[in-house]
């Protein structure tokens, strides 16, 4: 298994563009997320998602756009980057089984400037 | 929301040291994790330990849910170790999301 990978590793944009920021996992998991972590913080959560076609908006949601078309597909959309975005994103799935929760893992995240 | 406190902020040890860190929480959890952020950014899974006591090489964990508190043990630190801890809970009852604490960065020294 390759776990949890997310492309691209690197990124810089300027204001304005868009980008997708892509994550997959092959462990079959129902649930999966992004979150972004920020110097001298823990990571924060983005959005997230318990299943294909289904998504919520996690603690800092604004200006980022998701969706799940796949079970192993989460792709994470910036559609008008802003410098106050630089940061690096990780996403990360589990299994999914009502509401005992289950060990997380995390891909290697992809660091975004926003110049 | 639930608040997860973690101590000390900054841990200096000389190789072959051992050091204990600490997660505090602020209600009950069904769940807990461990992490390493190694120097070059990647988180690794070290414990998914909701209760009681796990071992695993040098590290070790244990968490006394009913206290609201996990330690994370560290022996003979050596300088792969560094980096920083994080502990991480579920943000509420039934929750996927996690809310991490801030981090220990510990650094091993020769």
């Amino acid at each position: 298994n390759a776990g949890v990978t997310q492309t691209p590793k690197f990124q810089v944009l300027k204001t304005g563009q868009s980008m997708t920021l892509q994550c997959a996992q092959d462990m079959n998991h129902e649930y999966m997320s992004w979150y972004r972590q920020d110097p001298g913080m823990g990571l924060r959560l983005i959005h997230y998602s318990v299943g294909a076609g289904i998504t919520d908006q996690g603690e800092v949601p604004n200006g980022y756009n998701v969706s799940r078309s796949t079970t192993e597909d989460f792709p994470l959309r910036l559609l008008s980057a802003a410098p106050s975005q630089t940061s690096v994103y990780f996403c990360a799935s589990s299994y999914s089984a009502g509401q005992i929760g289950y060990e997380q893992y995390f891909g290697p995240g992809t660091r975004l400037t926003v110049t | 929301g639930i608040q997860v406190e973690q101590s000390p902020p900054d841990l200096i040890l000389q190789e072959g040291a051992n050091s204990t860190l600490r997660c505090n929480f602020s209600d009950s959890v069904n769940n807990l994790q461990w992490f390493h952020q190694n120097p070059w950014g990647q988180l690794i899974n070290l414990f998914y330990i909701p209760s009681g006591t796990k071992q695993n090489g040098r590290l070790s964990a244990t968490t006394v849910a009913t206290e609201r508190y996990s330690l994370l043990y560290i022996s003979s630190s050596q300088t792969t170790d560094s980096g920083v801890y994080f502990c991480a809970v579920p943000s509420g009852a039934g929750s996927y999301q996690l809310t991490f604490g801030k981090g220990t960065k510990l650094s091993v020294i020769p």
